[in-house]
């Protein structure tokens, strides 16, 4: 069963922009990733925040994390080209021998010149 | 950096067929993890591994199964092809992390496009 929910599924923004991805969990987390996928390609680790924190930065990224609306959103500030991709959110949870990720269905960012 | 490589890029198969899908990592990762990612679905888990020998049932086994003989190296075995199963399949690995603690990042390789005919 799919966690994660991100919102909105596309997104076209001009270079210079902020990008605003957001997604939505249903149960309890340890934690919460973001990755990027170029098309054609695998995925690749952005960020990761915990149950505990509330915003985290790297780079030109904002994550943020609100436990209560179990929701968390990924800001990219100053968007470039490079940006353009599908990002996808997971949340992390232990089943007893591993620990597992489920990933939402993606946003689909494209940056233009 | 983390390399994880899979066997194929691309690859053609006729139903019925016995399908392996192979999977290597380099950085000597405890856990292994199969997905398949379909548009509109995002990706699913299938199998995963946390040891040697060791294998756990993702989201969707149904169809498939696993070997994992050695820590590097993680397949995916499509005992029987069928056209439902055409996808892009996704190997994934990461550092072992324990109970209450927080997950590890997963390192992704490029993906193998399988289309069973």
């Amino acid at each position: 069963s799919q966690q994660g929910e991100e919102d909105p599924q596309a997104l076209s923004i001009q270079e210079g922009e902020n990008a605003t991805m957001n997604c939505s969990y249903k149960t309890s987390i340890n934690n919460l990733q973001w990755y990027r996928q170029n098309s054609g390609r695998g995925l690749v680790h952005l960020i990761l925040i915990r149950s505990n924190e509330r915003e985290k930065h790297s780079g030109r990224l904002r994550v943020t994390l609100d436990t209560s609306k179990k929701s968390s959103s990924l800001l990219i500030t100053a968007s470039r080209a490079a940006d353009t991709a599908s990002y996808f959110c997971a949340t992390g949870a232990f089943t007893g021998t591993a620990s597992k990720l489920t990933f939402g269905t993606g946003t689909r960012l494209q940056v233009t010149l | 950096d983390v390399k994880v490589t899979q066997s194929s890029r691309y690859l053609v198969k006729r139903t019925g067929e016995k399908v392996f899908l192979e999977c290597v990592q380099d950085m000597d990762h405890e856990n292994m993890f199969w997905y398949r990612q379909d548009p509109g679905l995002g990706l699913r888990l299938i199998y995963f591994s946390y040891d040697v020998k060791m294998k756990e049932k993702g989201d969707i086994p149904e169809g498939y199964s696993v070997s994992r003989e050695k820590k590097e190296r993680f397949s995916l075995i499509l005992e029987s092809a069928s056209t439902n199963q055409t996808s892009m399949y996704l190997c994934a690995s990461s550092f072992r992390s324990g109970q209450g603690a927080s997950n590890q990042p997963q390192h992704f390789g490029d993906g193998t496009r399988l289309s069973i005919l």
